[in-house]
């Protein structure tokens, strides 16, 4: 089974500042993809980038980029020019590749990063 | 383009009760997962359906059942409602099974409160 470890429960930054969200995770498969989620007060969860185990190149999003080190099993999230707007829980998620035939598998997720964006 | 909705969007119960909640996918997505996401928690995975069938189920005893209709849409049902049971059930679709990689949309969600 797969562990998603998110070790900063709260993360608090002026507006304009880059902050970065950590994230570990645990697993036996060579094969995976890993995501970022946001979920503001509103609750709907929102996808900020993911990221195929596969790529060595690490995914961008606009104001949004991580980095992304296999071998050490993890996964952060950079956040650059940070807004009000991103003031919101950030999981981090991981979901295994299934291969040919091999059904679907679903997200393990993180407990979390509460991150709040000053004025 | 219509995202994922859910209804509805805060229900209360009492234990023991049955629960039926809804998603309907986003338009072209064929797979329906559910998750259940209590406070101050990530979400865990429930189960998914493709294709009329539950593909993959998390750690959820058969108290929780699903269902998945021709159109897409799906149902998640709780019987015998626990204390335990209060929390924020998630819909997310997809197109095809994840195991691929496709990105899962996610509704706003049903606050389920069982008293």
């Amino acid at each position: 089974a797969q562990t998603v470890t998110q070790s900063q429960p709260e993360m608090s930054v002026q507006e304009a500042e880059t902050v970065t969200l950590s994230c570990t995770y645990d697993t036996s498969e060579s094969n995976y993809y890993l995501f970022w989620y946001k979920q503001p007060p509103s609750r709907q969860m929102i996808l900020v980038i993911r990221q195929e185990a596969y790529k060595q190149q690490n995914a961008t999003e606009n104001r949004f980029s991580v980095n992304f080190q296999k071998a050490a099993k993890s996964f952060s999230l950079k956040i650059s020019d940070s807004q009000l707007g991103d003031t919101a829980m950030y999981f981090c998620a991981f979901m295994k590749h299934m291969g040919d035939g091999g059904g679907a598998d679903g997200l393990t997720f993180g407990k979390g990063t509460h991150l709040i964006i000053q004025p | 383009d219509a995202g994922v909705t859910q209804s509805p969007t805060h229900l209360i119960k009492t234990r023991g009760q049955q629960v039926t909640l809804r998603c309907s996918p986003k338009s072209g997505h064929d797979t329906v997962s559910w998750y259940q996401q209590a406070l101050g928690q990530g979400p865990q995975f429930i189960f998914q359906y493709y294709e009329e069938e539950e593909r993959q189920r998390g750690n959820f005893p058969d108290r929780f059942s699903g269902h998945q209709f021709p159109n897409y849409s799906s149902e998640l049902n709780v019987n015998a409602l626990l204390l335990g049971d209060s929390a924020l059930y998630l819909c997310a679709s997809s197109l095809a099974l994840a195991g691929w990689g496709e990105t899962q949309y996610f509704g706003p969600g049903t606050r389920l409160l069982v008293l």
